[in-house]
């Protein structure tokens, strides 16, 4: 069946460092690719989507690049903020407005 | 995006009682979701509600003990049955709209 895996959390970095986070997804097909982010005690909020492959969604200086050859859509950002301290989760989806399929999560902690 | 008011934020509640979650949005949407986080994991997929038909639930989550109202184009309700500590999470609803998904800021749920 259709799956996300994401790396084990929780990620521990210092502020200015570069951040990954990896995602790779199982699926028949081609499904469009999100990454969500959820701050303390809020809900998830949409961080950055891609369609189709090769696609490069961007937002708050996070990127992620849609690749169909490795099945991945790993999250990228160049310098983190101790205020990016959140949980990051990819999800994916076969048609808009069908069921979104999520990867467990992946804790981010930035420190000063 | 749609905005979604979902209340309550949070409830301490005894086993074998039931909380009902109401999600409010401010536009007419078709789609809406429910979503079940439970502590330290991914979103799992509750069941769909469309207004004017049955919501249609996921594989291990019944009727009767999630009961779903959508009773218009801006407003659903999940009820949690006869809960028990198992039961203790965080339920989110969600919206498809123009602008993709949007979530609530979710139910935080406590069992004693």
């Amino acid at each position: 069946g259709n799956s996300v895996t994401q790396m084990e959390g929780p990620v521990t970095l210092s502020e200015e460092a570069f951040l990954t986070i990896n995602c790779t997804y199982t699926a028949t097909g081609y499904p469009s690719l999100f990454w969500y982010v959820q701050y303390p005690g809020e809900g998830l909020q949409l961080l950055l989507k891609a369609t189709k492959a090769d696609d490069k969604g961007s937002n708050k200086g996070f990127e992620a690049t849609y690749r169909k050859e490795t099945t991945s859509f790993h999250l990228e950002k160049g310098s983190v903020q101790v205020s990016d301290s959140a949980v990051y989760f990819c999800a994916l989806v076969y048609n808009q407005g069908g069921k979104l399929i999520f990867g467990q999560g992946t804790e981010l902690s930035v420190k000063p | 995006s749609a905005v979604i008011s979902q209340k309550p934020s949070r409830d301490i509640c005894q086993r074998g009682t039931s909380l009902t979650i109401q999600c409010q949005v401010d536009s007419q949407v078709t789609m809406m979701f429910w979503y079940r986080q439970q502590p330290g994991q991914s979103l799992t997929l509750i069941a769909t509600a469309n207004q004017g038909s049955e919501a249609t639930y996921e594989s291990g989550f019944v009727i009767d003990k999630f009961p779903i109202s959508r009773p218009n184009l801006t407003f659903s309700t999940l009820t949690v049955s006869n809960m028990s500590p198992e039961d203790s999470s965080i339920y989110l609803c969600s919206v498809f709209g123009n602008n993709g998904y949007t979530f609530g800021s979710g139910t935080r749920l406590t069992v004693v």
